[in-house]
């Protein structure tokens, strides 16, 4: 256990709807990550926040936004879904803001169906 | 922006053969590698990573080597275990916008 929590595991939605994603990071750590892992994309960084900030930002889609709260818990808000957005999705933290001096920890990832 | 390119894509092993991932990356301004084991249906774990001033890091039975003018680095298992079978993901990190770039994965099969 990584001491990373997502919530909910699975989610089942239709397309055009909107999803809300959260994450609640390690005890102590500032920086939340987004990840989608898709068969045909592989693991893909979407955004980072550190202690409630946009950190750094990756592939994410403009129907895709995340915010992280002053108790360090974040969300990850995806709507207008398409079939494409299916994917596992995974929160990750870190004590910092550097990801090149910072080990992230993971969490155990939400899987997104949408039909 | 970073390419990450990761070979091979399955890896076939008899226990107690080593193996070995390759990856190759684009941007000359990744400093930190780390690697990633997922097993299926889980979460990616961090099982050894190295940093652009590192040439080759040691842990146990597990060992990567970073080869900087060529933009390489690889994964060395030896002594491999059924319970080493996962996917396997190497990532490069831009030290100047912190954004990692993963490699598409390697799934390893060790059969005992």
């Amino acid at each position: 256990d990584s001491g990373v929590t997502q919530t909910p595991k699975h989610l089942i939605t239709a397309t055009g709807q909107r999803v809300t994603l959260r994450c609640s990071p390690r005890s102590g750590d500032l920086s939340v990550y987004w990840y989608q892992q898709s068969l045909d994309q592989g693991l893909q960084f979407l955004i980072q926040y550190y202690n409630g900030e946009e950190r750094a930002k990756g592939n994410i889609l403009e129907r895709f936004s995340a915010q992280q709260f002053p108790d360090l818990h974040s969300e990850l808000n995806l709507s207008s879904l398409e079939l494409g957005d299916s994917a596992l999705y995974f929160c990750a933290s870190s004590a910092r803001q550097d990801t090149s001096t910072d080990t992230q920890y993971f969490g155990p990832g939400t899987r997104l169906t949408v039909l | 922006g970073e390419n990450v390119e990761q070979h091979p894509s399955t890896l076939s092993v008899q226990e107690g053969d080593s193996a070995v991932i390759k990856c190759t990356y684009s941007d000359s301004a990744s400093n930190y590698f780390p690697w990633y084991k997922q097993e299926l249906g889980k979460r990616p774990q961090l099982i050894i990573d190295i940093r652009s001033n590192v040439g080759e890091k040691k842990d146990q039975r597990i060992a990567v080597t970073l080869n900087k003018t060529a933009k390489h680095f690889s994964l060395h298992i030896t002594e491999t275990q059924p319970e080493d079978s996962a996917v396997y993901f190497c990532a490069a990190i831009d030290g100047g916008s912190y954004i990692p770039t993963f490699g598409r994965g390697t799934s390893l099969i060790v059969h005992p």
